[in-house]
Order: C-alpha cells, then structure tokens, then sequence
C-alpha cells in the first residue's frame, strides 16, 4: 500500500515570515511527485511537478524541492501572504496498469497566514 | 480555456436514493479521474476512464460506477446511498504525465 505523508497537518504563520513543510513518499518506483494548492471552495490547483531527483521549482514565492533517493520533497514559501492561505497536498502517481495512473494524495497541510 | 466543469455544485439526496455526478474535462484531454474526500481523509481515488474505457478502479463498492462518452465527459453514479457517502467528489482531467486539472467538486450530502 502506497503512503504518502505531509507534515505538519497544520500551521500558523505571521505574514512576511517564510515557512516549509514536507512531503514524504515511496522512495523505489518512482515516476514523479506533485504539488496542488487547494483553497476553501476552489479547485485544487497544481504548482509543481517534479521528476528529476535534486530538482528545484519555483513559481514566484513558492519553491519546492526533490530528494527521490530518500523519498521526500520540500515546499517553502517565502515571505508569506495572506493569499497563501490554502491546503498544500503533494500526490505521488502511482502507475498501474495499460498506463494508467492513480495519484495517491497526503493528507495535506492546512496553512493560515496570520495578518 | 475552459477549465474543467463539475455538476451540480451541491447536492442533498436520501439514504436509499441514487445520484449521478457529471464531469466535462478540457478539451482534448481523455483521461477523466474521479476522487472522493470525506471528513477526515485525503483525496481516495474512485477510478479513471480513458477513450470511454475504465481503466482502473479505486477500493470502493459496486455501487459506485461511472462511465465516460465519446466526447470525453463522464459521469459517476452512486446507487442505494449511504450516510457515509457524503463527501465532496473531485474530477480531474489530463493529457497525461504532465499534471492534472480538477474541477471544483461536487459536494454530497446523503440524509
């Protein structure tokens, strides 16, 4: 059974400060690792997706990295914004059969900027 | 573009009733996923259709189907609810490897 983990499940930040948070997955068969921002009654919205094992991405403030070897990846936002305000999930594709895949979800972090 | 359209938003049916949740992905994508979340658990994955084809199902009952038409949209039927079925349904649409769109969701509640 795949597991994917976030931690932590929650955090509270004060605006302008900057934060991180980790995604934790199977580190054998691995095809990539995705990261969705997910705000209250919107769409989850993808921000990354990373493949390459040292890979580094950024999108603005936000910026995320890979370590497949070791099975865990980093988001950091830099100066946060009330904006910043959602639920970040990373999802790792599992691939099963005749090509299909199925994105196996953690349980998220809930993070509130506090102005 | 447009992105991908999920109906109804809301959605209150009885125990015992059927409900049918419809997705209209982006165009030209034609792979359609379906994922549950209720309170307290992350996204499960219910299944995935490609070219009007179920390619794969998630851990879920027989009573939870779905199928996909020729021109991408699908639809998932939940038969005989369940109290424990209400949760918000996400659909989401890709070309492949490169990433997926969700919709908004469809937010179920069995009484």
């Amino acid at each position: 059974i795949l597991n994917v983990e976030q931690s932590p499940q929650s955090l509270h930040v004060q605006e302008g400060d900057s934060t991180n948070f980790t995604c934790s997955f199977p580190s054998s068969n691995f095809y990539a690792l995705h990261w969705y921002r997910w705000e209250t009654a919107k769409s989850p919205e993808a921000l990354f997706v990373m493949t390459l094992n040292g890979d580094e991405k950024k999108k603005g403030r936000i910026s995320a990295t890979l370590n497949t070897k070791e099975g865990y990846s980093y988001l950091y936002i830099k100066g946060s914004q009330p904006e910043d305000s959602a639920t970040y999930l990373c999802a790792f594709p599992a691939v099963l059969i005749q090509g299909a895949q199925k994105l196996v979800f953690g349980q998220g972090t809930r993070l509130t900027i506090n102005p | 573009k447009a992105g991908v359209t999920q109906t109804p938003r809301y959605l209150i049916k009885t125990r015992g009733q059927q409900v049918t949740l419809s997705c209209s992905p982006i165009s030209g994508h034609r792979s359609v996923s379906w994922y549950q979340q209720t309170p307290g658990q992350g996204l499960q994955f219910l299944f995935e259709y490609f070219s009007e084809t179920q390619r794969n199902k998630g851990n879920f009952p027989g009573r939870f189907s779905g199928r996909q038409f020729s021109n991408s949209r699908s639809e998932m039927n939940v038969s005989t609810l369940e109290l424990g079925d209400s949760a918000l349904y996400l659909c989401a649409s890709s070309l492949g490897s490169s990433g997926y769109t969700f919709g908004s969701g469809t937010r179920l509640t069995v009484v």
